[in-house]
């Protein structure tokens, strides 16, 4: 069973980049079949999917935050990253990554980090 | 996108109850590409349903998924103390991908 754990500033300042990685343990993360993605959520409320990443380097992120959203993998430690730039109060949120099915669901997931974005 | 509308908000149950949780699609599903989560209070969700039917890997029986279309759902024939948590279900046919805003299912 593949492990995921994001790891990352817990805080970040207005207008800043949120910066987080997310370390694949127990699997390859150049297995072809999966591809790598982050979820967030909002305090109380529901899911909102990011993006994802293909080992290859092909990316897909939400139409709503790809303006600002930036993802890449390291395969030499086995990690995948996300940046969200000018970010917004708007952006806190748990973040999780997750490990997508080729199907497109999500059938691993990293515990989640908090992450606060205020001035 | 697909919007995806749970129903009922919360559910209130007894343990040995049989639980209907509800997943509407504002558009056709492709290919019945859905799945359900369980996620408990400070936890990741856990994956319980994909394909509408099919159980994850190591799932009880007692869960289920139905469904094709724009209307879906998931059953829980007898309820376990440890099934109390809030469910949502995610479409994975069209992009971007999107999730429902879950139903809390507590005891009663």
């Amino acid at each position: 069973q593949v492990q995921l754990v994001e790891s990352g500033p817990g805080l970040v300042k207005t207008s800043q980049t949120l910066s987080l990685t997310c370390t694949v343990s127990g699997g390859s993360i150049t297995s072809g079949y999966y591809s790598w993605s982050w979820i967030r959520q909002h305090p109380g409320v529901g899911l909102e999917w990011i993006g994802y990443i293909h080992y290859s380097g092909s990316t897909y992120g939400n139409p709503s935050l790809r303006s600002r959203l930036a993802m890449s993998v390291d395969t030499s430690k086995n990690q995948f990253s996300l940046e969200l730039s000018s970010v917004t109060a708007a952006d806190t949120a748990v973040y999780y990554c997750a490990k997508k099915h080729g199907g497109g669901y999500f059938d691993s997931w990293g515990q989640g980090t908090l992450v606060t974005v205020s001035s | 996108e697909i919007v995806l509308t749970q129903s009922p908000d919360t559910l209130s149950l007894s343990p040995g109850e049989r639980a209907t949780l509800s997943c509407r699609a504002s558009q056709s599903v492709k290919s019945n590409f859905l799945a359900w989560y369980q996620q408990k209070l400070g936890q990741a969700p856990r994956l319980l349903i994909s394909g509408a039917s099919s159980r994850a890997t190591g799932i009880p029986d007692r869960f289920s998924g139905g469904g094709s279309g724009t209307d879906f759902t998931l059953t829980i024939s007898r309820l376990e103390p440890e099934d109390f948590a809030v469910y949502y279900c995610q479409q994975y046919g069209s992009s971007p991908i999107t999730f429902g805003q879950g139903t809390r299912l507590e005891i009663k």
